[in-house]
């Protein structure tokens, strides 16, 4: 049974600070994605990751993945107070269709 | 862009009653999705169907079910509602090389 999981689940930090969200995954896979929720919104799309090496980018926000380590990254550069959201991994593993998510990491950014 | 329409954001429901929410995609998709969502417990897949009147069990499909009778459309239903199922459900759709789109969602109380 594929499991992801995401750390931190929590994660508070200033403006202006660069930061990393990493999230591990239990079997084969070389499709992972990377979703943004607000408060009481649904989840908007935010990276789709699909070889080993892919690296994607917009605006303060660069996600990877590395397949042999089954992990990926996403990684917030000079955060402002917009990107303040629950950020969410999900992976689908070969052989089937499913999309597993992560827990979530609740991203709060201080002024 | 995929449109993924669920028909309502917020519905209230007695225990016992028949509850149907309904998905439907624009893009033709073979592939939807039926999630529910709660706070601590992250996104947990229901069901899912990779075609006209194919479906899967997810991770929790106990007191559902699911009817896709068109590529469209994507039912859930809640043969007798408990209070239990109170939570936010979201619809999906899509393809592993290009990502899943998710609806607006729509928040069932039950009480």
């Amino acid at each position: 049974e594929l499991k992801v999981e995401q750390n931190p689940l929590f994660l508070s930090m200033q403006e202006g600070k660069n930061y990393t969200i990493y999230c591990n995954y239990s079997t084969t896979s070389d499709r992972l994605y990377w979703y943004r929720q607000d408060p009481g919104k649904s989840l908007e799309s935010l990276f789709v990751l699909l070889s080993n090496g892919a690296v994607k980018q917009e605006g303060r926000l660069m996600a990877s993945l590395d397949t042999k380590a089954r992990l990926s990254t996403l990684h917030i550069t000079a955060a402002v107070h917009d990107l303040s959201a629950t950020y969410f991994c999900a992976v689908v593993s070969f052989g089937n269709e499913k999309l597993t998510f992560g827990t979530g990491t609740r991203l709060t950014i201080i002024p | 862009d995929v449109k993924v329409t669920q028909s309502s954001r917020y519905l209230v429901k007695r225990t016992g009653e028949k509850v149907f929410l309904e998905c439907v995609q624009d893009m033709d998709h073979e592939n939807m999705f039926w999630y529910r969502q709660d706070p601590g417990l992250g996104l947990r897949l229901i069901y899912f169907s990779y075609d006209v009147k194919m479906k899967e069990k997810g991770d929790i499909p106990e007191g559902y079910s699911v009817s896709r009778e068109k590529k469209e459309r994507f039912s859930l239903i809640l043969e007798s509602a408990s209070t239990n199922q109170t939570s936010m459900y979201l619809c999906a759709t899509g393809t592993v090389n290009y990502g899943y789109t998710f609806g607006s969602g729509t928040r069932l109380t039950v009480v």
